[in-house]
């Protein structure tokens, strides 16, 4: 069954630093999330992507976040300056249309230090 | 701003009994809800869902109630077994009101469910 894959599995980095957490939704897919984690709370929304565009952003999708599908079958997710309080789960997921449910990685554990 | 709460945080029954899990919603609009299964380690797996048109719907073991008068929703799963274990997620969104298709889901906190052997 396909599956959409998260790359690197666990990154951790030092406060101010630049990531990119790297996402391949599943192929046929056209609506693309980025969701997380921060431990013992709920999953929380960041933001949506279609036709290439964000569709809706979150509160905690401020400047210092960026989102990227390149390529057609990339989909990244850019923190440019981290804080401590970006230590999360970072989970992506895909949809294809109408009422089809999003499909989750197994997400990347971002470690700020 | 909790508009979807699950308020157990764990559950623990016996194989083959019936596990329920609640799940209460605060926002009006949403009219399109969704169970998930996340195991550790592992991103959320998609379980069942339904519809405000419908007050129930099932798929094998697993059942959806949906009371909108209440704006309650359960899941049931019999009969249970240890492989169940898991963290059940219950999600929202408001389909129709956000325009169909680019829909975003809400997210309760959660309810471990362990059942023993």
């Amino acid at each position: 069954e396909p599956e959409v894959t998260q790359t690197p599995s666990h990154q951790v980095t030092q406060m101010g630093q630049e990531v990119i957490l790297r996402c391949v939704p599943i192929s046929n897919h056209l609506y693309f999330y980025w969701y997380r984690q921060i431990l013992g709370q709920k999953v929380e929304f960041l933001v949506s992507f279609y036709n290439n565009e964000i569709s809706e952003k979150s509160e905690i999708f401020d400047d210092q976040f960026s989102v990227e599908r390149p390529d057609g079958s990339n989909f990244t997710l850019k923190i440019r300056s981290t804080k401590l309080e970006d230590s999360a789960m970072y989970f992506c997921a895909s949809r294809l249309q109408g009422r089809s449910p999003l499909h989750f990685g197994n997400g990347t554990r971002l470690t700020v230090t | 701003d909790q508009q979807v709460k699950q308020n157990s945080p764990s559950l623990s029954v016996q194989e083959g009994r019936i596990s329920i899990l609640n799940c209460d919603y605060t926002n009006s609009m949403f009219d399109y809800f969704l169970w998930y299964k996340k195991y550790p380690a592992e991103g959320p797996t998609f379980l069942i869902s339904i519809s405000s048109i419908k007050d129930k719907n099932e798929d094998g073991r697993f059942t959806v109630f949906l009371n909108k008068s209440a704006k309650h929703l359960s899941l049931h799963i019999v009969p249970s077994q240890p492989g169940d274990s898991a963290v059940y997620f219950c999600a929202a969104t408001d389909y129709h009101y956000s325009g169909g298709s680019n829909y975003k889901l809400t997210f309760g906190k959660g309810t471990l469910l362990t059942v023993n052997p």
